[in-house]
């Protein structure tokens, strides 16, 4: 298995402009994680989905951000628009499912910088 | 709440030396507790987990973490480190929705 990709792996954009993150978790797993990590505020999780449904929301930092899975293999996290202070290294992590605390596999992480 | 705590921001140890990084839990039931590791421009992989039973559980890369229900405490040994274990770790525990709480991580640096 090929483990979770993401791409871009790096991202240089100016601020306001749109920027798309993907994520394609491991093949059967059921649950996916977006996870924002800075020095400042360490890892923090975005929202993360279960059976492709987004489940908690709540750590999504504005309406700046939205994130979607339209089939179970496939994931966006978007930013639009993008401000500086976004700048840090977003993974995302997939988990085989939540009826029991499971490991979670995360991605090498796309680290994105807003000029 | 639940809560994660890593004391230690960064230890400095010389390879070869044994190892140990500290972890405190806040958790009113029985606890789920990872350790994870993340090497320099890369994601986070799982070293060890505790589920439940054992105090110790072994990890990948020869690494070992002991469950003490007393003290909260998880913390995470190696009897000698390699150069190769210079990364950061982070414990984590998981609460009542089966969500990680990530602690601060602890940035391991090897001398010579």
């Amino acid at each position: 298995d090929a483990g979770v990709i993401q791409s871009p792996r790096h991202e240089v954009t100016e601020m306001g402009q749109e920027v798309t993150l993907r994520c394609k978790p491991i093949s059967g797993h059921n649950s996916l994680f977006w996870y924002r990590q800075t020095m400042m505020r360490g890892l923090e999780l975005l929202i993360y989905f279960n059976n492709n449904v987004p489940i908690d929301d709540s750590g999504m930092p504005e309406d700046r951000f939205s994130a979607k899975m339209p089939n179970a293999s496939f994931s966006t996290l978007k930013i639009q628009p993008s401000e500086p202070r976004d700048s840090a290294v977003y993974f995302c992590a997939s988990e085989r499912g939540r009826e029991a605390p499971n490991e979670q596999f995360f991605g090498p992480g796309t680290r994105l910088t807003v000029l | 709440a639940q809560s994660v705590t890593q004391p230690d921001i960064r230890i400095t140890v010389s390879e070869g030396a044994s190892l140990e990084l500290r972890c405190n839990y806040s958790y009113g039931a029985t606890p789920y507790l990872f350790w994870y590791v993340q090497s320099p421009g890369q994601g986070l992989q799982l070293l060890l987990k505790y589920f439940s039973g054992d105090t110790q559980d072994q990890g990948i890369k020869g690494f070992e973490a002991e469950f003490k229900r007393s003290q909260s405490s998880f913390n995470l040994r190696k009897p000698s480190v390699h150069w190769s274990d210079a990364a950061e770790y982070f414990c984590a525990v998981v609460d009542q929705n089966y969500q990680l709480i990530w602690g601060a991580g602890t940035k391991l640096i090897i001398k010579p």
